[in-house]
C-alpha cells in the first residue's frame, strides 16, 4: 500500500537556523498539506498545496515558513530563521481527488530547536 | 472559522467495556468528520469518517454518529481492547478544499 514519507524522522538545529523538512506524497494525489503538532497537543493546520501553489494557510503560517514542490515527486516546508517555538512534530499529508476527502498522513519529522 | 471541542479529555476503561468519545463543532457549512487515532510518536492514522449525509456509519466495533441539528459528532468503541489504547482525535471540514480544524484529543487508555 502505497504511503506519504518524511525525512528526516528527526532534526535538531539552532535558534536562527534554516530547516528544510522534506515529504514525498502519494504519488496520484494532488492536494498537499503541511501540519504541526506541539507534544502533547491537537494537530493545528499549516498549510494547503495545490495546482502548483498555496490553496489554504492558516495565521501560524507565516513569512517564516514557505513550501515548495520543486520536482514531481517532493513537497518541502522551509522554516526561516527558527525559533524554540517552532520545535514540534511536523506531519505532512497528501489527498486524492474525486470526492475522497481522506488524509493520508507522513510520520513525521521532529524538529528540535535549541 | 471552525471550532471544534472533544471531550473527555482523558478517559479510562476495562477491557470489554465501551467508550464514547464526543465532539462539537461551530460551523454548519462543515460535512466532512474523520477520527483519527494517534498511537505514541506515531502519525495519525484514518479509523473511520462521516459525511453529514449520513447519521451514522459503523465499521466492527467502531462507530461514529453525526447530529448536525446539535453540531455534534460522537466516536463509539465497543469490546475495548489494550490496542485501542491511544490518543484519539476528531475533525470537521469543508469537503472540496477540505481544510480539517481537530480537536484536542482524548487519550483512552484500556486496561486489561
Amino acid at each position: 500500500e502505497p504511503e506519504v514519507t518524511q525525512t528526516p524522522s528527526h532534526q535538531v538545529t539552532q535558534m536562527g537556523q534554516e530547516v528544510i523538512l522534506h515529504c514525498v506524497p502519494i504519488s496520484n494525489h494532488l492536494y498537499f498539506y503541511w501540519y504541526r503538532q506541539i507534544l502533547g497537543q491537537k494537530v493545528e493546520f499549516l498549510v494547503s498545496f495545490y495546482n502548483n501553489e498555496i490553496s489554504e494557510k492558516s495565521e501560524i503560517f507565516d513569512d517564516q515558513f514557505s513550501v515548495e514542490r520543486p520536482d514531481g515527486s517532493n513537497f518541502t516546508l522551509k522554516i526561516r530563521s527558527t525559533k524554540l517555538e517552532d520545535s514540534a512534530m511536523y506531519f505532512c499529508a497528501s489527498r486524492g481527488t474525486g470526492g475522497f476527502y481522506e488524509q493520508y498522513f507522513g510520520p513525521g519529522t521532529r524538529l528540535t530547536v535549541t | 472559522g471552525e471550532n471544534v471541542e472533544q471531550h473527555p479529555s482523558t478517559l479510562s476503561v476495562q477491557e470489554g467495556d465501551s467508550a464514547v468519545i464526543k465532539c462539537t463543532y461551530s460551523d454548519s457549512a462543515s460535512n466532512y468528520f474523520p477520527w483519527y487515532k494517534q498511537e505514541l510518536g506515531k502519525r495519525p492514522q484514518l479509523i473511520i469518517d462521516i459525511r453529514s449525509n449520513v447519521g451514522e456509519k459503523k465499521d466492527q466495533r467502531i462507530a461514529v454518529t453525526l447530529n448536525k441539528t446539535a453540531k455534534h459528532f460522537s466516536l463509539h468503541i465497543t469490546e475495548t481492547q489494550p490496542e485501542d489504547s491511544a490518543v484519539y482525535f476528531c475533525a470537521a471540514g469543508v469537503g472540496g478544499s477540505y481544510i480539517p480544524t481537530f480537536g484536542r484529543g482524548t487519550s483512552l487508555i484500556v486496561h486489561p
